[in-house]
């Protein structure tokens, strides 16, 4: 079975521009899960997303936000893109986002962004 | 606010030398722990996880780890590494929330 795919790999972006990163998570899994990993840092969690709806959110300004499609897959968009937003952009897929924090995450590649 | 430290932020090791990582949390109340690993060029992946019950679990290729609630830990450990075993390992803890914390990761490298 494929794994978690995200696209692109890597972007490069200047200041004030948009951006949109995506991701297709394992067959069967409905939970997605975003990470920025800044280098040098652990992966910082952004948001997660269960069946289309919003199930958490982490200490990220409204210039993030990100949907779930029918189909499963996400997107994460930044706005207003800042020097600090260059980072490697971690999806994240799990089978049922389970209450309790207790399901096993599968990581996909990352998508390298470059803000100049 | 909830943190995770792994004060270990490199470490070198010759094979068959004895691993142990250590990470420690900052809040009290039930929490989840994970070990996760990022080989060289490879997606992050689970080694191990605790919820509850005996406190030594063991994960794939050799790793374990214990929670030692007093402490507040949960150490990585590995009798015997290999050079197969560099790598980027990373604690992370939630609260039985969705929302888990990562600590700064422990950049391993063995020489054969």
């Amino acid at each position: 079975d494929a794994g978690v795919t995200q696209s692109p790999t890597h972007l490069i972006k200047t200041r004030g521009q948009h951006v949109t990163l995506r991701c297709s998570p394992i067959s069967g899994h409905k939970s997605v899960s975003w990470y920025q990993q800044v280098l040098g840092q652990g992966p910082q969690f952004i948001f997660q997303y269960y069946e289309k709806e919003e199930r958490g959110r982490g200490n990220f300004p409204d210039r993030f936000s990100a949907r779930q499609f029918p189909n499963y897959s996400s997107e994460l968009n930044v706005n207003a893109l800042l020097l600090g937003d260059s980072a490697l952009y971690l999806c994240a897929s799990s089978k049922t986002g389970s209450p309790g924090g207790r399901d096993t995450q599968y990581f996909g590649p990352g998508t390298r962004l470059t803000v100049l | 606010a909830q943190s995770v430290s792994q004060h270990n932020h490199h470490v070198i090791l010759s094979e068959a030398a004895s691993l142990e990582l250590g990470c420690n949390y900052s809040y009290g109340g039930t929490v989840n722990l994970f070990w996760y690993v990022q080989y060289p060029g490879q997606h992050l992946q689970l080694l191990l996880k605790y919820f509850s019950g005996d406190p030594l679990v063991k994960g794939i290729k050799g790793f374990e780890a214990e929670f030692i609630k007093s402490k507040f830990s949960f150490n990585l450990r590995k009798p015997s590494v290999q050079w197969s075993d560099t790598a980027e390992y990373f604690c992370a803890v939630n609260r039985g929330s969705y929302i888990p914390t990562f600590g700064r990761g422990t950049s391993l490298i063995v020489h054969p």
